[in-house]
């Protein structure tokens, strides 16, 4: 059965401190995975999808097809990064399926 | 460009009553996602439309119905609402579904009675 899984509901982190989003993913094909952001009364909106590679906004994901993970990391948090943030697991067909979401909330 | 444009923005129903949901997608988009956001949670796929018909079906009952137009906006039709059907509808679209490249709109907050 496809699933995501982000374990943390809640992360609260210092400004300059490394932020880290888990998320566990369970697939059986190949899978496409994405990190969606939604800051505050905004859409949601793709942040990053696996197989560009690049790094958004200082945010970077490494698929980890042993461990079925796609962890989000940015070593240094801003004020600005408090946001919900949704892991998706992409089919061949486009559906997306999200994870319940952690919210990133920066202290200064 | 509005992007993807949701109509209403806000919505009360009682239950047992009927529900529809518009969507107009980005210019150049042909395809149109819906999902449901229930509160807390993330959003779960209902059902996407290309070239007029549903391509792709999540895990929602038969109450649960959409359309296409030939211009490529969308309805969401949910009949005999229960209690359990408030929720966020977010509409997304694309240019044939399956690149990913998904606009979201700000959806439409259901809320049954």
């Amino acid at each position: 059965a496809q699933r995501v899984t982000q374990p943390e509901k809640l992360l609260s982190v210092f400004k300059g401190a490394p932020v880290e989003l888990k998320c566990n993913y369970s697939y059986s094909g190949s899978p496409e995975l994405f990190w969606y952001v939604q800051y505050s009364r905004q859409r949601l909106q793709l942040l990053l999808r696996h197989i560009s590679r690049e790094s958004i906004k200082g945010f970077t994901a490494d698929l980890n097809k042993g461990e079925t993970s796609f962890h989000l990391k940015k070593p240094f948090a801003q004020e600005e990064d408090s946001a919900m943030y949704y892991c998706a697991l992409g089919d061949s067909w486009g559906k997306l399926q999200f994870g319940a979401g952690t919210q990133v909330v920066v202290t200064p | 460009d509005a992007g993807v444009t949701q109509s209403p923005t806000h919505l009360i129903k009682t239950r047992g009553q009927q529900v529809t949901l518009r969507c107009s997608p980005k210019s150049g988009h042909d395809t149109v996602s819906w999902y449901q956001q229930a509160l807390g949670q993330g959003p779960q796929f209902i059902f996407q439309y290309y070239e007029e018909e549903e391509r792709q079906r999540g895990n929602f009952p038969d109450r649960f119905s959409g359309h296409q137009f030939p211009n490529y906006s969308s309805e969401l039709n949910v009949n005999a609402l229960l209690l359990g059907d408030s929720a966020l509808y977010l509409c997304a679209s694309s240019l044939d579904g399956r690149n990913y490249g998904y606009t979201f709109g700000s959806g439409t907050r259901l809320t049954v009675v």
